[in-house]
C-alpha cells in the first residue's frame, strides 16, 4: 500500500509570493491534516479535512488556507509569504478524524521564504 | 488553550539506561491520547496509543506509557534503551468527542542514546 505523498519536496520562495502545496494520502482514508514543523515549536496544527469538509483549524493567519478535493487528496496554500513561513509542512492521513485514530505521516515539503 | 507539554527538551542517555519522557495537557473530559516518534531521516510514525481501559499500554520497540488521570499526564517509558532509539518523541492528545476534537502535538523530545 503506497504511503502519504507529499509534492514538492522542496520548495524555495520570495517573500510576497504564494505557494501551493500538494498531499496525496493513503488510499481509503478520507481525513488529511496539514502541520507546520519548525525546530524548537514542535508540530503545530494547521488544519484537518474530513470528506471534503474543513473539520478543525489550528490558530494561524487567514493567509493558510486548504482544501481537500474528492478523491480525497489535499492542498494547502499560503498567500502573501513572510520569512517566518519557513519550516517544513508536513499532511497525515487517516482512516477516521486525526483525534481518533493513527495518522499517517508524509515526507514534508520543506519550504524555504526568502 | 488546550495545550501539551513536554519538558525534557533533549535528553541524553547511555544504552542500557531507563527512560521516562514526560507529557502533560490541559484538556478535560474524555481524552485520547499518543505518543509519535520521528526517527532520523524518516518520517514521524505512531509510537502507541490511549483510548480507554487499561492506563497502562504498550507499543512497538519496548515502550510503554502509563495514563494517569489525576496528573493529566501520559509519560513515556522503556526500561533499557538502545542506540538505535535515537529519535524524536512527540506527545498528542485530542479531546475526542470534545467541542474541537483537534489533536494538538507537544513540542517534542530529542533523544540522543550514547552507545
Amino acid at each position: 500500500k503506497a504511503g502519504v505523498t507529499q509534492t514538492p519536496r522542496y520548495l524555495i520562495k520570495t517573500r510576497g509570493q504564494q505557494v501551493t502545496l500538494s498531499c496525496s494520502p493513503i488510499s481509503g482514508h478520507r481525513s488529511v491534516s496539514w502541520y507546520q514543523q519548525t525546530p524548537g515549536q514542535g508540530l503545530q496544527f494547521l488544519f484537518e479535512y474530513f470528506s471534503e469538509t474543513q473539520r478543525n483549524k489550528g490558530n494561524f493567519p487567514g493567509r493558510f488556507s486548504g482544501r481537500q478535493f474528492s478523491n480525497s487528496r489535499s492542498e494547502m496554500n499560503v498567500s502573501t509569504l513572510e520569512l517566518g513561513d519557513s519550516a517544513l509542512y508536513l499532511c497525515a492521513s487517516s482512516l477516521g478524524l486525526a483525534g481518533a485514530d493513527e495518522q499517517y505521516f508524509g515526507p514534508g515539503t520543506r519550504l524555504t521564504v526568502t | 488553550a488546550q495545550s501539551v507539554s513536554q519538558h525534557n527538551h533533549h535528553v541524553i542517555l547511555s544504552e542500557a539506561a531507563s527512560l521516562e519522557l514526560g507529557c502533560n495537557y490541559s484538556y478535560g473530559g474524555t481524552v485520547n491520547l499518543f505518543w509519535y516518534v520521528q526517527y532520523p531521516g524518516q518520517h514521524l510514525q505512531l509510537l502507541l496509543k490511549y483510548f480507554s481501559g487499561d492506563p497502562l499500554v504498550k507499543g512497538i520497540k519496548g515502550f510503554e506509557a502509563e495514563f494517569i488521570k489525576s496528573k493529566f499526564s501520559f509519560n513515556l517509558r522503556k526500561p533499557s534503551v538502545q542506540w538505535s532509539d535515537t529519535a524524536e518523541y512527540f506527545c498528542a492528545v485530542s479531546n475526542y468527542g470534545g467541542a474541537t476534537n483537534k489533536l494538538i502535538f507537544g513540542t517534542g523530545t530529542l533523544l540522543a542514546v550514547q552507545p
